[in-house]
């Protein structure tokens, strides 16, 4: 069936360092690739997305990066700040599905 | 704009009661998702309304319905309630039924 996986499901870097986060998906039809950040006690809130037309995305300190032949995507975030710590979460749609597949998360911790 | 509002934001209920939680979308978006969140199985689809017409449903027991009224609005709904349905429930609405938003959710604790 449809499958988002995430890796790492922790990570710890320096302040000023860059993470990265890394998902693979099944579903070839796969073309609209978000990431969310949730904080504790808030919903997700959308930081990036990319669509399979295009192969990276650059916001600021963020930038996401697509690779349809092996339906790998992945997160950069540069130069990382204590705000930055909280859990990370990469999803996948289909055409026509309404809906996303989620990886099961990434908690990031920015160490000041 | 004002972003996706859920209510109520934390709910407790017995095993065998019914709840019913509300999501009120980004103004002019028409598409609203329910997702359940949980240590164990992490972000699942519940189901997807656009226009008052459910398109597309998790694999979730019968018990779990939903509705979206004209304003865009949607409610959903847990019957039977068990231990297992404790959760973070997360509305998200979208203009262009993909770019999602998410609300703060509604924690529910099943006793």
């Amino acid at each position: 069936g449809e499958n988002v996986e995430q890796h790492p499901s922790t990570l710890s870097v320096q302040e000023g360092d860059s993470a990265v986060i890394k998902c693979t998906y099944s579903d070839s039809a796969s073309n609209y690739f978000p990431w969310y950040k949730q904080e504790l006690g808030k919903g997700p809130q959308l930081i990036i997305d990319i669509r399979s037309n295009v192969g990276e995305k650059k916001d600021q300190r963020i930038a996401v990066t697509l690779n349809k032949t092996a339906k790998h995507f992945s997160l950069h975030i540069t130069e990382t700040q204590p705000e930055d710590s909280a859990v990370y979460f990469c999803a996948a749609s289909s055409p026509g599905t309404y809906k996303y597949i989620f990886g099961t998360g990434t908690r990031l911790k920015v160490l000041a | 704009k004002a972003g996706v509002t859920q209510t109520p934001r934390y709910l407790i209920k017995t095993r065998g009661q019914q709840v019913t939680l509300s999501c009120s979308p980004i103004s002019g978006h028409r598409s609203v998702s329910w997702y359940q969140q949980t240590p164990g199985q992490g972000l699942q689809f519940l189901f997807e309304y656009f226009s008052e017409t459910q398109r597309n449903k998790g694999n979730f027991p019968g018990r779990f319905s939903g509705r979206q009224f004209s304003n865009s609005r949607s409610e959903m709904n847990v019957s039977t309630l068990e231990l297992g349905d404790s959760a973070l429930y997360l509305c998200a609405s979208s203009f262009d039924s993909q770019k999602q938003y998410f609300g703060p959710g509604t924690r529910l604790t099943v006793t």
